[in-house]
């Protein structure tokens, strides 16, 4: 079994739609993070937690929310999904800043 | 603001040359520089990574080399092969306690000719 785990791995939906992306780990590590990417831009850090009680914004967080139900569990929201949010979505754990693991990331298209 | 700057976009070399892929970064509390491999449909892949105490280290046909005083690293892939096409992105993070991330460039497409 993977480490980090995405669920889904694709996903179509419509504009206004609410939409969750989950992602789990077996590492055991305390942080993890929301990363999104698109061609030529490389990967944009969406939110980050340092554990349960500790939520983040990153650098392009707008439109999106999330919730660290378990030290093991970060999922990702988009309450009403618009076409610009379309894009590749990883998510990555690490352990204390260390050992950065990403996951196989969700394929999110908005139509 | 890019705080970590990668060049060039794309790179084509012939099997067995040495692509090189250089980064800048202008955060000077970033200690901690890795490096990711990524193939098509899957999710970015540590490579080799480098602390600012030492100026390379090598890992296989994998090398960085690091500048402090310039902000500056590459990776270098000697002996380079087809399997190593692949889009590879620099990163830099400021590790412990505050750490919020990585900060990652733009990317590479590199495609290695037979």
């Amino acid at each position: 079994d993977a480490d980090v785990t995405q669920t889904p791995r694709n996903r179509i939906t419509k504009t206004g739609k609410r939409i969750m992306l989950e992602c789990s780990q077996t590492k055991g590590h305390d942080r993890m993070y929301w990363y999104r990417q698109d061609p030529g831009l490389g990967l944009r850090l969406i939110y980050y937690s340092f554990d349960v009680k500790d939520i983040n914004k990153g650098e392009i967080s707008d439109g999106y929310s999330v919730s660290r139900q378990a030290q093991a569990k970060f999922s990702l929201s988009l309450e009403s999904a618009i076409p610009n949010q379309t894009a590749l979505y990883f998510c990555a754990t690490s352990d204390q800043g260390r050992g950065y693991t990403f996951g196989s990331g969700t394929r999110l298209t908005v139509v | 603001q890019q705080q970590v700057k990668q060049s060039p976009q794309s790179l084509i070399v012939q099997k067995g040359g040495i692509p090189i892929i250089n980064c800048a970064y202008e955060n000077t509390a970033f200690d901690y520089f890795p490096w990711y491999q990524q193939f098509p449909g899957k999710g970015p892949a540590l490579l080799i990574a480098i602390r600012p105490d030492v100026s390379e280290k090598k890992e296989g046909r994998f090398t960085i080399s690091f500048n402090k005083s310039a902000k500056q690293f590459s990776l270098h892939i000697m002996d380079s092969q087809p399997g190593d096409s692949a889009t590879y992105f620099c990163a830099a993070t400021h590790s412990g306690g505050g750490a919020d991330g990585l900060t990652f460039g733009k990317g590479t497409h590199l495609i290695i000719q037979p």
